[in-house]
């Protein structure tokens, strides 16, 4: 059964980094059918796709264009695990962060348990 | 404004069949991309309902079916049951947005 852990802090100053990190078991970072995610939900914006990482032969990592700039996501094989980065955040990144698998045609079939994150100072 | 657009909420009794519906264009459903739809129960994490349109992750009841026409999907519950009461989503790639798009979300009571 594959189980994804989260954690980072909930709250962040205005303008600093926010940073998480999803430890994987039952999986594996490397896998060669697997990508992983990160995905935010708050009132404002809905369910909000950030990015992913996944491993084909090499490392890929993808982000969504209104992030570009901002967020980096990056694997971590020696602790089966993957972290985002997300920097110069404002109030209006106040969000619940989930990490989420998914193994084919973009569909997450298992979820972290989701992380509050408030940006204030 | 979500790429994909869901009724904020439906309501209907215990047994009855309610459907949900999911209207994108032609970057995304139109385009032929996986249609998914997913369960948010309160305070959980969103949980795979439906998945490529039709198909049901183990252990999630046949009560719960998807469809897909032209640019739209929808999900049905048949045999409403209190326990459905949740947030469902719907979620497909949009070649616009060079990723993914989530519908806004329909709140599902059940009377």
């Amino acid at each position: 059964q594959v189980q994804l852990r989260q954690s980072g802090p909930g709250l962040v100053k205005p303008s600093q980094t926010l940073s998480l990190t999803c430890a994987i078991s039952g999986d594996s970072v490397s896998s060669n059918s697997a990508a992983w995610n990160w995905i935010r939900q708050s009132p404002s914006r809905g369910l909000e796709w950030l990015g992913r990482t996944y491993y084909r032969s090499k490392w890929y990592s993808d982000y969504a264009v209104s992030m570009k700039g901002r967020i980096t996501i990056n694997p971590d094989t020696s602790k089966n695990q993957f972290s985002l980065q997300l920097n110069s955040v404002t109030r209006e990144d106040t969000a619940l962060f989930y990490c989420a698998r998914y193994t084919s045609d973009w569909a997450f079939d298992y979820w972290g348990q989701g992380t509050l994150v408030t940006v204030s100072s | 404004q979500s790429v994909l657009t869901q009724p904020p909420s439906v309501s209907g009794a215990p047994g009855q069949r309610v459907t949900i519906s999911c209207t994108g264009s032609s970057s995304n459903i139109g385009a032929g991309f996986g249609v998914h739809w997913y369960q948010r129960l309160p305070g959980t994490a969103p949980k795979l309902l439906i998945y490529g349109t039709n198909n049901r992750p183990s252990g999630v009841p046949d009560r719960f079916s998807g469809s897909r026409s032209g640019t739209s999907a929808s999900l049905a519950i048949t045999g409403l049951q209190a326990e459905d009461e949740a947030d469902y989503y719907c979620q497909s790639y949009d070649s616009s947005l060079n990723g993914l798009a989530f519908g806004g979300g329909t709140k599902l009571t059940v009377l």
